[in-house]
């Protein structure tokens, strides 16, 4: 099974500060998720990337396959990116058996 | 249609009770999982469904019952639980492989708190 390590655990920064999440995994995927829960709701799905890089307005998400190792970027950072920021991969090599997920990072954007 | 709906939102219900769990999708996925969640843990897969039928059960108690009754559709029901069952249970749907080729992405509805006392 492969284990899904994300830091930091929590992060508190000011407004307009540049953020970054990262996440490494232990087994070659096909693909890597990044997702966003806010407190008490479900799940919002960010970027769902294989290789490289991402980009969907203030955030950015890359991917290093040969290294097992993905980052999560938000740009100038706002009180409304405040969330749990998670990193979650396939259980399997391609087949529909679900994601693991990493703890997630608690985020909070101070104005 | 790009959702996953679940309902209801919120559940209480005492440990003698019956009650369902839906979740409803109109993007022609045909894979669909239940995920529970505690508190500030990450979600635990816990069933998942593939075109139409039972591909994993994740070792679940016997008092969840998941059902499939079409592509669109997944219920959860739920009988004689426990209080450490109360979690929130979120809903999940996806492309399979046979789909289209490459990778896939999830869609996650907004769950059910659930509360049993």
């Amino acid at each position: 099974k492969n284990e899904v390590e994300q830091s930091p655990q929590n992060l508190t920064a000011q407004e307009g500060e540049f953020i970054t999440i990262n996440c490494s995994y232990s087994v070659g995927i096909s693909a890597l998720h990044w997702l966003q829960q806010h407190p008490g709701g479900g799940i919002v799905s960010l970027f769902m990337l294989s290789s490289g890089k991402k980009k969907h307005g203030r955030l950015i998400a890359t991917i290093n396959i040969q290294e097992k190792h993905s980052s999560l970027h938000i740009t100038a950072s706002h009180p409304r990116d405040s969330a749990v920021y998670i990193c979650a991969v396939p259980n399997s090599g391609g087949g529909a058996d679900g994601l693991t997920f990493g703890k997630g990072t608690h985020l909070i954007i101070q104005p | 249609d790009t959702e996953v709906t679940q309902t209801p939102k919120h559940l209480v219900m005492g440990m003698t009770n019956k009650k369902s769990l839906k979740c409803e999708q109109h993007m022609g996925h045909r894979a669909m999982y239940w995920y529970k969640q505690k508190a500030k843990k990450p979600p635990e897969l816990m069933f998942v469904y593939s075109y139409e039928k039972l591909s994993i059960n994740e070792s679940v108690p016997s008092r969840f019952s998941p059902e499939c009754p079409n592509s669109s559709l997944l219920n959860l029901h739920l009988h004689a639980l426990q209080p450490e069952d109360s979690a929130l249970y979120l809903c999940a749907s996806s492309q399979t492989p046979g789909q289209r080729s490459g990778s896939y992405g999830y869609t996650f509805g907004s769950g059910t708190r659930l509360t049993v006392v």
